[in-house]
């Protein structure tokens, strides 16, 4: 069953601006992991999250966890055409054994 | 990092067919998965393909309709079987290379079925 929820469902922006992502989940997790997906094809992995961690940049890319919210955010700072695609969480649970999904969001970055 | 070749990449076919999907790594991993994604949605765990014995299935998901093999640890195959439209999805096979998901996943590019 998928754990994560993410808001909004659809974004978007034009070229330059910032866009955030978030996501929520409902159980204890080992950490959060974001993901990108360009027109229907495979997941390419971004950044990945601890519990006991609560932001980590990489790139343009700035994540936050607050796990007492049950959250997580995506940064993307400057955003450019390219960066149009849609974006999962993940969560993983304590065992390091379910890998869950969220829905998504669907970013289009307008030139 | 893995590099997963997935075959095919799309197709089209007739209901009540078969299609064997096949998930190659270029190194040895421990775990390999399926899932399915269905068209504007995310992705749903359909198993966990074992190195020498029966996959690991998901709820709703049974093995006489989604057959796996895993014949060795660079290896795969998902079979969607006796297809009906609501087959139609993009199928992907995924890998991690820790024995659990405390690490990030590598995903094949996807098999795009369409069944008509």
């Amino acid at each position: 069953s998928q754990q994560g929820e993410e808001d909004p469902q659809a974004l978007s922006i034009q070229e330059g601006e910032n866009a955030t992502m978030n996501c929520s989940y409902k159980t204890s997790i080992n950490n959060l992991q974001w993901y990108r997906q360009n027109s229907g094809r495979g997941l390419v992995h971004l950044i990945l999250i601890r519990s006991n961690e609560r932001e980590k940049h990489s790139g343009r890319l700035r994540v936050t966890l607050d796990t007492s919210k049950k959250s997580s955010s995506l940064l993307i700072t400057a955003s450019r055409a390219a960066d149009t695609a849609s974006y999962f969480c993940a969560t993983v649970d304590n065992y390091g054994q379910n890998f869950v999904f969220g829905p998504g969001t669907r970013l289009s970055v307008l030139p | 990092s893995a590099v997963i070749s997935q075959k095919p990449s799309r197709d089209i076919c007739q209901r009540g067919t078969s299609l064997t999907i096949q998930c190659q790594v270029d190194s040895q991993v421990t775990m390999m998965f399926w899932y399915r994604q269905q068209p504007g949605q995310s992705l749903t765990l359909i198993a966990t393909a074992n190195q020498g014995s029966e996959a690991t299935y998901e709820s709703g998901f049974v093995i006489d309709k989604f057959p796996i093999s895993r014949p060795n640890l660079t290896f795969s195959t998902l079979t969607v079987s006796n297809m009906s439209p609501e087959d139609s999805s993009i199928y992907l096979c995924s890998v991690s290379q820790g024995a659990n998901m405390n690490t990030e996943a590598f995903f094949g590019q996807g098999t795009r079925l369409t069944v008509v």
